[in-house]
């Protein structure tokens, strides 16, 4: 079955720098990439996601690249600030089949 | 905030004992999958339900089940608790239909403790 790793686990960013989360997966049938942000006692919360067809997809500060070729895809967070502090998850889906998530990284964004 | 709601939001119940978790979909979702997220993990597929019937499972034994209603809500079940149960459940809803559309949006998640 899919298996999806990430890395790093924690990361520490000064306010204002960028940070990059990097997931790899194992299904080369997989076509669906969502990222989700998930706060200190609250659901995780969808900030991104991207599908096979496209290579690169950005949003205001997050943007998600995706290399199919290599089995891995990273999400971007530029100017970052302490409200982005959070676990992030990625997860990976193949048509029809459950998704997988990743193990989580947890940013955070010093002052 | 999605429409996706979960009850209750705190339980605590003992070992043997059988629990039961309930999630209402988002509006105009027909599809319900359950998660289990221990302390420092990412959620672990459960199993799914679309139509009434489970849709995929992940790796959890039978006294994991589950239900989903004709209005699309669904609960979870879990039967002879065993302490490893302590967790975060999470529902999802999202749509299945011609156009998939494949983006899952999640409940607050019910945080279980058995002592």
């Amino acid at each position: 079955g899919e298996n999806v790793e990430q890395h790093p686990s924690t990361l520490s960013v000064q306010e204002g720098d960028s940070a990059v989360i990097k997931c790899t997966y194992s299904d080369s049938a997989s076509n669906y990439f969502p990222w989700y942000k998930q706060e200190l006692g609250k659901r995780p919360q969808l900030i991104i996601d991207i599908r096979s067809n496209v290579g690169e997809k950005k949003d205001q500060r997050i943007a998600v690249t995706l290399n199919k070729t290599a089995k891995h895809f990273s999400l971007h967070i530029t100017e970052t600030q302490p409200e982005d502090s959070a676990v992030y998850f990625c997860a990976s889906r193949r048509l029809g089949q459950n998704f997988v998530f990743g193990p989580g990284t947890r940013l955070s964004v010093l002052p | 905030e999605t429409g996706v709601t979960q009850s209750p939001t705190h339980l605590i119940k003992t070992r043997g004992q059988q629990v039961t978790l309930r999630c209402s979909s988002q509006s105009g979702h027909n599809t319900v999958s359950w998660y289990q997220q221990a302390l420092g993990q990412g959620p672990q597929f459960i199993f799914q339900y679309y139509r009434e019937e489970e849709n995929g499972r992940g790796n959890f034994p039978p006294r994991f089940s589950g239900l989903q209603f004709p209005n699309y809500s669904s609960e979870l079940n879990v039967n002879a608790l065993e302490l490893d149960d302590s967790a975060l459940y999470l529902c999802a809803s999202s749509y299945t239909g011609l156009i998939t559309g494949e983006t899952q949006y999640f409940g607050p998640g019910t945080r279980l403790l058995v002592l």
